[in-house]
Protein backbone atom coordinates (compact mmCIF):
# COMPACT_ATOMS: atom_id res chain seq x y z
CA UNK A 1 0.00 0.00 0.00
CA UNK A 2 0.73 4.02 0.18
CA UNK A 3 2.13 3.72 -3.61
CA UNK A 4 2.57 7.15 -5.49
CA UNK A 5 3.57 8.07 -9.02
CA UNK A 6 5.09 10.51 -11.27
CA UNK A 7 4.38 11.05 -14.74
CA UNK A 8 6.39 11.41 -16.45
CA UNK A 9 9.93 10.07 -15.47
CA UNK A 10 12.33 12.27 -17.80
CA UNK A 11 11.50 15.60 -19.67
CA UNK A 12 13.29 17.32 -22.04
CA UNK A 13 11.85 20.70 -23.26
CA UNK A 14 13.07 23.38 -25.16
CA UNK A 15 13.96 26.44 -23.74
CA UNK A 16 10.61 28.84 -22.85
CA UNK A 17 8.04 25.84 -22.85
CA UNK A 18 5.84 24.77 -20.40
CA UNK A 19 6.27 21.36 -18.78
CA UNK A 20 3.26 19.57 -16.51
CA UNK A 21 4.19 16.97 -14.26
CA UNK A 22 1.50 14.70 -12.55
CA UNK A 23 1.90 13.16 -9.30
CA UNK A 24 -0.94 10.45 -8.08
CA UNK A 25 -1.32 8.67 -4.42
CA UNK A 26 -2.55 5.24 -6.27
CA UNK A 27 -3.90 3.72 -3.49
CA UNK A 28 -5.15 6.40 -0.86
CA UNK A 29 -6.42 9.78 -0.57
CA UNK A 30 -3.83 12.88 -0.11
CA UNK A 31 -5.77 16.12 0.99
CA UNK A 32 -1.65 17.19 1.46
CA UNK A 33 1.06 16.51 -1.43
CA UNK A 34 4.61 18.38 -1.16
CA UNK A 35 7.10 18.91 -3.97
CA UNK A 36 10.83 18.65 -3.95
CA UNK A 37 13.25 20.09 -6.02
CA UNK A 38 16.94 17.61 -5.64
CA UNK A 39 20.12 18.73 -6.88
CA UNK A 40 22.87 16.43 -7.51
CA UNK A 41 24.40 15.01 -4.35
CA UNK A 42 22.29 17.29 -2.23
CA UNK A 43 19.31 16.87 0.21
CA UNK A 44 15.45 17.52 -0.93
CA UNK A 45 14.62 21.26 -1.15
CA UNK A 46 10.71 21.60 -0.12
CA UNK A 47 9.00 24.26 -2.94
CA UNK A 48 5.66 23.59 -1.63
CA UNK A 49 2.79 22.28 0.03
CA UNK A 50 -0.10 21.12 -2.01
CA UNK A 51 -3.73 20.81 -0.47
CA UNK A 52 -6.92 19.97 -2.02
CA UNK A 53 -8.87 22.19 -3.23
CA UNK A 54 -6.98 25.32 -1.73
CA UNK A 55 -3.72 27.50 -2.97
CA UNK A 56 -0.71 26.00 -2.50
CA UNK A 57 1.94 27.32 0.31
CA UNK A 58 4.93 27.86 -1.34
CA UNK A 59 8.33 28.10 0.37
CA UNK A 60 10.42 31.17 0.84
CA UNK A 61 12.37 32.03 -2.73
CA UNK A 62 10.21 29.38 -4.72
CA UNK A 63 8.20 31.89 -7.47
CA UNK A 64 4.67 30.60 -7.27
CA UNK A 65 4.41 32.07 -11.02
CA UNK A 66 6.77 30.20 -12.23
CA UNK A 67 5.66 26.38 -10.20
CA UNK A 68 1.95 26.48 -10.67
CA UNK A 69 0.91 23.84 -8.38
CA UNK A 70 -2.58 22.42 -8.64
CA UNK A 71 -4.46 20.13 -6.28
CA UNK A 72 -7.85 19.10 -7.92
CA UNK A 73 -8.62 16.11 -6.22
CA UNK A 74 -7.67 13.96 -3.27
CA UNK A 75 -5.10 11.52 -5.67
CA UNK A 76 -3.91 14.05 -7.96
CA UNK A 77 -1.50 17.06 -7.59
CA UNK A 78 0.30 18.93 -10.98
CA UNK A 79 3.41 20.93 -11.22
CA UNK A 80 4.26 23.06 -14.13
CA UNK A 81 6.72 24.50 -14.70
CA UNK A 82 6.26 27.65 -17.00
CA UNK A 83 8.39 29.12 -19.17
CA UNK A 84 11.20 26.58 -18.54
CA UNK A 85 14.94 27.72 -18.77
CA UNK A 86 18.05 25.91 -18.52
CA UNK A 87 18.64 26.23 -15.06
CA UNK A 88 15.18 24.60 -13.82
CA UNK A 89 16.43 21.62 -15.23
CA UNK A 90 16.54 19.16 -12.05
CA UNK A 91 15.26 15.78 -10.14
CA UNK A 92 11.08 16.83 -8.95
CA UNK A 93 9.98 14.63 -6.45
CA UNK A 94 6.19 15.04 -5.03
CA UNK A 95 4.99 13.18 -1.78
CA UNK A 96 1.71 12.29 -0.37
CA UNK A 97 0.70 12.45 2.99
CA UNK A 98 -0.77 9.72 4.59
CA UNK A 99 -3.06 11.18 7.24
CA UNK A 100 -2.59 9.26 10.47
CA UNK A 101 -0.07 7.73 12.57
CA UNK A 102 2.94 11.02 12.36
CA UNK A 103 1.34 11.88 8.76
CA UNK A 104 3.87 9.93 7.16
CA UNK A 105 4.93 11.23 3.68
CA UNK A 106 5.43 8.74 0.84
CA UNK A 107 7.43 9.88 -2.41
CA UNK A 108 7.23 9.18 -6.23
CA UNK A 109 9.62 8.16 -8.20
CA UNK A 110 10.74 11.19 -9.32
CA UNK A 111 10.44 13.29 -12.66
CA UNK A 112 14.14 14.20 -14.32
CA UNK A 113 13.63 17.89 -15.97
CA UNK A 114 16.09 18.98 -18.60
CA UNK A 115 15.64 21.91 -20.27
CA UNK A 116 17.92 22.56 -23.34
CA UNK B 1 13.14 25.17 14.77
CA UNK B 2 13.20 21.27 14.18
CA UNK B 3 16.28 19.70 11.98
CA UNK B 4 18.32 16.70 11.95
CA UNK B 5 21.88 15.93 11.31
CA UNK B 6 23.40 13.21 9.40
CA UNK B 7 27.23 13.83 10.57
CA UNK B 8 28.64 11.31 8.17
CA UNK B 9 28.42 11.65 4.24
CA UNK B 10 29.24 8.40 3.40
CA UNK B 11 29.46 5.16 5.38
CA UNK B 12 31.55 1.87 3.89
CA UNK B 13 30.53 -1.57 5.60
CA UNK B 14 31.47 -4.86 4.43
CA UNK B 15 28.62 -6.81 3.22
CA UNK B 16 27.79 -9.27 5.79
CA UNK B 17 29.04 -6.81 9.05
CA UNK B 18 26.32 -4.81 11.02
CA UNK B 19 25.61 -1.35 9.56
CA UNK B 20 25.25 2.16 11.49
CA UNK B 21 24.01 5.17 9.70
CA UNK B 22 24.06 8.22 12.20
CA UNK B 23 21.37 10.93 13.02
CA UNK B 24 20.76 13.10 15.63
CA UNK B 25 18.15 15.55 16.11
CA UNK B 26 17.07 18.77 17.83
CA UNK B 27 12.99 19.93 18.23
CA UNK B 28 10.73 21.59 20.44
CA UNK B 29 8.38 19.05 21.90
CA UNK B 30 8.36 15.30 21.29
CA UNK B 31 10.14 14.14 17.77
CA UNK B 32 8.16 12.56 14.80
CA UNK B 33 11.66 10.92 13.35
CA UNK B 34 11.42 8.93 10.02
CA UNK B 35 14.23 7.62 7.79
CA UNK B 36 13.74 7.47 4.31
CA UNK B 37 16.38 5.60 1.44
CA UNK B 38 17.22 6.68 -1.95
CA UNK B 39 18.18 4.82 -4.81
CA UNK B 40 20.15 6.32 -8.00
CA UNK B 41 17.75 8.59 -10.05
CA UNK B 42 14.82 7.31 -8.03
CA UNK B 43 12.38 8.62 -5.24
CA UNK B 44 12.34 8.26 -0.97
CA UNK B 45 11.28 5.23 -0.22
CA UNK B 46 10.09 4.60 3.52
CA UNK B 47 11.84 2.77 6.21
CA UNK B 48 11.13 3.00 9.51
CA UNK B 49 9.55 6.17 12.00
CA UNK B 50 9.40 6.70 15.28
CA UNK B 51 6.43 8.76 16.97
CA UNK B 52 6.32 6.96 20.38
CA UNK B 53 6.44 4.13 22.41
CA UNK B 54 9.31 1.50 22.17
CA UNK B 55 12.45 2.82 21.64
CA UNK B 56 13.60 0.29 19.04
CA UNK B 57 11.85 0.95 15.80
CA UNK B 58 12.07 -1.85 13.39
CA UNK B 59 11.12 -0.86 9.74
CA UNK B 60 11.43 -2.51 5.99
CA UNK B 61 13.95 -4.94 4.52
CA UNK B 62 15.50 -5.53 7.51
CA UNK B 63 16.33 -2.22 8.97
CA UNK B 64 15.97 -0.72 12.50
CA UNK B 65 16.58 2.35 14.49
CA UNK B 66 16.83 3.42 18.30
CA UNK B 67 15.46 6.33 19.57
CA UNK B 68 17.53 7.48 22.35
CA UNK B 69 16.30 10.89 23.96
CA UNK B 70 18.77 11.25 26.36
CA UNK B 71 21.45 11.59 23.22
CA UNK B 72 18.94 12.80 21.31
CA UNK B 73 19.85 10.43 18.37
CA UNK B 74 18.17 8.07 16.05
CA UNK B 75 20.56 5.75 14.51
CA UNK B 76 19.63 3.40 11.20
CA UNK B 77 20.64 0.22 12.07
CA UNK B 78 20.98 -3.94 10.30
CA UNK B 79 23.03 -6.19 11.78
CA UNK B 80 23.79 -7.80 8.43
CA UNK B 81 24.68 -5.67 5.74
CA UNK B 82 24.06 -6.87 1.86
CA UNK B 83 25.17 -4.67 -1.32
CA UNK B 84 22.01 -4.19 -2.37
CA UNK B 85 21.42 -1.80 0.55
CA UNK B 86 24.15 0.33 -0.86
CA UNK B 87 22.31 4.00 -1.58
CA UNK B 88 21.70 7.49 -0.37
CA UNK B 89 20.01 7.61 3.29
CA UNK B 90 18.18 10.12 4.82
CA UNK B 91 16.91 10.94 8.33
CA UNK B 92 13.85 13.31 8.45
CA UNK B 93 11.82 14.95 11.50
CA UNK B 94 8.61 16.44 10.91
CA UNK B 95 8.46 20.14 11.22
CA UNK B 96 6.88 22.08 14.58
CA UNK B 97 3.68 20.62 15.92
CA UNK B 98 0.80 21.40 13.81
CA UNK B 99 3.36 21.77 10.85
CA UNK B 100 3.34 18.50 7.63
CA UNK B 101 6.36 19.78 6.31
CA UNK B 102 9.47 17.40 6.84
CA UNK B 103 12.77 18.83 7.83
CA UNK B 104 15.55 16.62 6.05
CA UNK B 105 19.09 15.46 6.67
CA UNK B 106 22.15 16.15 4.37
CA UNK B 107 22.17 12.54 3.66
CA UNK B 108 24.65 9.84 3.94
CA UNK B 109 25.96 7.63 1.41
CA UNK B 110 26.21 3.87 2.32
CA UNK B 111 28.30 1.91 0.10
CA UNK B 112 28.82 -2.12 1.11
CA UNK B 113 31.66 -3.63 -0.69
CA UNK B 114 31.47 -7.51 -1.49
Amino acid sequence: GAVVSQHPSRVICKSGTSVKIECRSLDFQATTMFWYRQFPKQSLMLMATSNEGSKATYEQGVEKDKFLINHASLTLSTLTVTSAHPEDSSFYICSARLAGEGDTQYFGPGTRLTVL
Amino acid sequence: AQSVAQPEDQVNVAEGNPLTVKCTYSVSGNPYLFWYVQYPNRGLQFLLKYITGDNLVKGSYGFEAEFNKSQTSFHLKKPSALVSDSALYFCAVRDSPGFQKLVFGTGTRLLVSP
